[in-house]
């Protein structure tokens, strides 16, 4: 089944302990972006992939890193969260560049920074 | 600034019948798209209907259809027969080549749906 997974989907922390999301992708979609989504605020885009190795922020990066080694893997790092990073966590990836191809959204990640 | 509007923070309609949800957006693309999305309480986002801004006619999708009013930057959904399983928050959103192609989706507030029986 084509799909985008992410791990963990409910995750509680503290303050400045280091942590990953992941994210995978079984379609070989060249482009992974991530989002949060706010109460009142919608959805933004943190980070972006355009394919292996490139990377570039998006429109709310402070405090967020991505890396992407593999066509099919996206994790978003949290060096040191803090509680204005509690939000749900979205990762998208679609086929290619241009909004002509469709993006599929993973199931989302609760992160609750305390 | 790309921005979306949704003006209605919460809208509700009877089983069945049929409900308009608003949207206006601003862009200085010259093409785009716009699309809205379903996120019900499994919080999965959804793909429901999505309108290329160079074409006149509007989309439909089954019970969902769109009026698009290119001049005047409006974007609203109309769901015909409501039934209990549309109860969710819908999100407009826009999409265009902002300067390097980053896929970005603007996304709107959101408008949640209750359908009551």
């Amino acid at each position: 089944e084509a799909q985008v997974t992410q791990n963990p989907r409910y995750l509680i922390t503290v303050t400045g302990k280091k942590l990953t999301v992941t994210c995978s992708q079984n379609m070989n979609h060249e482009y992974m972006s991530w989002y949060r989504q706010d109460p009142g605020l919608g959805l933004r885009q943190i980070y972006y992939s355009m394919n292996v190795e490139v990377t570039d922020k998006g429109d709310v990066p402070e405090g967020y890193k991505v890396s992407r080694k593999e066509k099919r893997n996206f994790p978003l790092i949290l060096e040191s969260p803090s509680p204005n990073q509690t939000s749900l966590y979205f990762c998208a990836s679609s086929l290619g560049r241009g909004l002509s191809y469709e993006q599929y959204f993973g199931p989302g990640t609760r992160l609750t920074v305390t | 600034a790309q921005t979306v509007t949704q003006s209605q923070p919460e809208m509700s309609v009877q089983e069945a019948e049929t409900v308009t949800l608003s949207c206006t957006y601003d862009t200085s693309e010259s093409n785009y798209y716009l699309f809205w999305y379903k996120q019900p309480p499994s919080r999965q986002m959804i793909l429901v209907i999505r309108q290329e801004a160079y074409k006149q006619q509007n989309a439909t999708e089954n019970r969902f259809s769109v009026n698009f009013q290119k001049a005047a930057k409006s974007f609203s959904l109309k769901i015909s027969d409501s039934q209990l399983g549309d109860t969710a928050m819908y999100f407009c959103a826009s999409g265009g080549l902002y300067g390097g192609a980053t896929n970005k989706l603007i996304f709107g507030t959101g408008t949640l749906l209750a359908v009551q029986p």
